[in-house]
């Protein structure tokens, strides 16, 4: 079974601050996928990673996956409070299916 | 150029009712995932259909759950006789291709009373 524990799980920070999130894992993924969920809504996809060492840049977010392919971080620069919600880490190994972190909250406070 | 739809948004039952979640996948995919959610967990995936066809159920419970993907029309998580534990955010998911990246539904909150 493959598992992905992410951390830390909750995160309270102000506003200008740098943050990182960790997606780690025992499985190597073939990819690995971040969303971002708010309270009530689903969950909206911010990037997909698929070769190790890869690294993404989405604004003032950047994504980076592991050599090995087994861990990803994310990393949010000057975060604002639109920041604000719950960050998931999802992983595919070949035909199985997506597999999800618990997910780290995070609170941007203006 | 829609997303993917869920209604409704909020269902309440009684144990011992039936639930019936539907999800309408973006336009041009066939593939459909459902996921549920408890309360400051992540998501664990449910069931995988491809029109008319159950690829992977892995995930779903054994008894009272159910899943279908018809030709015509959304598709459809049914729970029979409802249980409290079965109270749950379900989202469902959808993607152009198998192993694509997934698009998700705004989610159906259950409540069983």
């Amino acid at each position: 079974t493959q598992l992905l524990e992410q951390s830390p799980q909750f995160l309270s920070i102000q506003e200008g601050e740098n943050l990182t999130v960790y997606c780690n894992s025992s499985s190597v993924f073939s990819s690995l996928q971040w969303y971002r969920q708010e309270p009530g809504e689903g969950p909206v996809l911010l990037v997909t990673v698929v070769t190790g060492g890869e690294v993404k840049k989405l604004k003032r977010l950047t994504f980076q996956f592991g050599d090995a392919r087994k861990d990803s971080s994310l990393h949010i620069t000057a975060a604002q409070p639109g920041d604000t919600g719950l960050y998931l880490c999802a992983g595919v190994a070949g035909n199985t299916p997506l597999v999800f972190g618990k997910g780290t909250r995070l609170s941007v406070i203006a | 150029n829609a997303g993917v739809m869920q209604n409704p948004r909020h269902l309440v039952r009684r144990r011992g009712q039936e639930a019936r979640l539907r999800c309408s996948p973006m336009k041009g995919h066939s593939h459909v995932y459902w996921y549920r959610q408890l309360p400051e967990e992540g998501l664990k995936f449910m069931v995988y259909l491809q029109k008319e066809n159950i690829i992977d159920e892995s995930g779903m419970p054994k008894e009272r759950f159910s899943a279908e993907f018809p030709k015509e029309g959304p598709s459809i998580l049914r729970i029979q006789q409802v249980v409290r534990g079965d109270s749950a955010a379900y989202f469902c998911a959808s993607s152009p291709r198998p192993g694509g990246e997934q698009y998700f539904g705004p989610g159906t909150r259950l409540t069983v009373t």
